[in-house]
């Protein structure tokens, strides 16, 4: 079993749509967790931490379930510019190791 | 600030040849990061540094040398390049990691595009 596992789309949404993307790690260690947006050809960007409170940012959304050991990114009314591939990563504990999904793309179409 | 700069951004080598590849980082960062990133493999870690003078093997570091003497650079060497390595590599650091109740996140350089023929 893969440490970060993703489903690698692609997902296909029109403007305005609903999406949620769900990350599964391994490490029950796990303590810090992250997604991080990556354009075609470029660099991994952070799009945001997720806390175990779950966080919101604008129309981005992330949640932690422990229990079930996964992470998710929720995004509302979908641009055309949200068009990327989503990157999971895991930081556990005590390790300078981040451990990185292989990314769930995204088009959103006109 | 620069935050993390990569040189050089594109490079074709022949087999058998060596290139070093730079970062550096204008964050005061203590940890660095080297990745590569294949179609359908996601990012792998090649070696990383946890402070100037100290680098450790990450998941892919066969045929790959790493240095860090200043603190805001790490080297990444490749002394016989193979086709195998043709990649794209990236550079990464972080403020610090693996603490509880801390995030860090890592910022990453814009990439170097290797190609070996």
């Amino acid at each position: 079993r893969k440490e970060v596992e993703q489903d690698p789309g692609p997902f296909n949404v029109p403007e305005g749509a609903t999406v949620a993307f769900n990350c599964t790690y391994s490490n029950s260690a796990s303590q810090s967790f992250f997604w991080y947006r990556q354009d075609c050809r470029k660099e991994p960007k952070l799009l945001m931490s997720v806390y175990s409170s779950g966080n919101e940012d604008g129309r981005f959304t992330a949640q932690l379930n422990r229990a079930s050991q996964y992470i998710s990114l929720l995004i509302r009314d979908s641009k055309l510019s949200d068009s990327a591939t989503y990157l999971c990563v895991v930081n556990p504990s005590g390790t300078y190791k981040y451990i990185f999904g292989t990314g769930t793309r995204l088009k959103v179409l006109a | 600030n620069a935050g993390v700069t990569q040189t050089p951004k594109f490079r074709v080598l022949k087999t058998g040849q060596s290139m070093t590849l730079l970062c550096a980082q204008d964050m005061n960062h203590e940890y660095m990061y080297w990745y590569r990133q294949d179609p359908g493999m996601g990012l792998r870690l090649i070696h990383y540094s946890v402070g100037e003078g100290t680098t450790a093997k990450g998941e892919v570091p066969d045929g790959y040398n790493v240095s860090r003497l200043k603190k805001q650079n790490f080297l990444l060497g490749l002394e016989s390049a193979a086709p195998s390595q043709t990649s794209v590599y990236f550079c990464a650091s972080s403020y610090g990691a693996g603490r509880i109740l801390i995030s860090y996140e890592q910022y990453f350089g814009p990439g170097t595009r290797l190609t070996v023929t």
